[in-house]
């Protein structure tokens, strides 16, 4: 069936280090979604990439669509300790299915 | 708004008992979905529905488990008889169209013995 892998499953970096994490899809997605989840928290979302190319930002995120609308990142500039949590993508073509997430933790 | 409220927190049971979560959906939200977390599996769709009606539930492990709608307020997930594998948080989310936002509920964290 139809899948989303996301990469990398763990990322750690110095506070002020950037981050990005990579959604893929086998097949073209309708749209991508983006969601942060804190420890012990529920996902959260964050953003929607419509359209083929699309890129979009909050603050010190950009998250981009890829052309062929199968894959699509979320870079986060300089991080800092409240960026702690795990981001996974969501698409589909006829329902909404999550990649893995990436974990990210900040050291300060 | 409430946002989507999931009953209980917690559950904590033990192997064979049946186990009843329970969610309702942000009102005015179409699509209702419940979702399966665990560290070796990640956010699992269960099943889904659009109006109350089940669209999709190829992601339900068995036929131990089974989800009704029975109106645009209420959802149950149910397992019985539940199983230790069966521990995970249950998150149930709603939205208003199937491309629009999903909102999370605050999940149920399920502990069978």
């Amino acid at each position: 069936g139809q899948q989303v892998m996301q990469i990398p499953q763990y990322q750690h970096v110095q506070e002020g280090e950037d981050f990005t994490t990579y959604c893929n899809s086998s097949t073209t997605l309708s749209n991508i979604q983006w969601y942060k989840q804190r420890p012990g928290g529920h996902p959260v979302f964050l953003i929607q990439l419509v359209k083929s190319g699309e890129v979009k930002k909050q603050k010190r995120l950009t998250f981009q669509f890829g052309e062929a609308k199968k894959n699509s990142s979320l870079h986060i500039t300089a991080t800092q300790t409240t960026d702690v949590g795990t981001y996974f993508c969501a698409g589909g073509s006829n329902d909404m299915r999550f990649g893995a997430g990436t974990r990210l933790t900040v050291k300060p | 708004d409430a946002g989507v409220i999931q009953s209980p927190r917690h559950e904590v049971t033990e192997m064979g008992q049946e186990v009843t979560l329970r969610c309702k959906p942000i009102s005015g939200h179409d699509y209702l979905f419940w979702y399966r977390q665990t560290m070796m599996r990640g956010l699992e769709l269960l099943i889904y529905f659009n109006n109350n009606v089940p669209i999709d539930d190829s992601g339900m492990p068995e036929d131990r488990f089974s989800a009704k709608m029975p109106n645009a307020s209420f959802s149950t997930l149910k397992i019985q008889p539940s199983e230790p594998r069966d521990s995970a948080v249950y998150f149930c989310a709603s939205s208003f169209a199937l491309w629009t936002p999903l909102h999370f509920g605050n999940g149920t964290r399920l502990t069978v013995t």
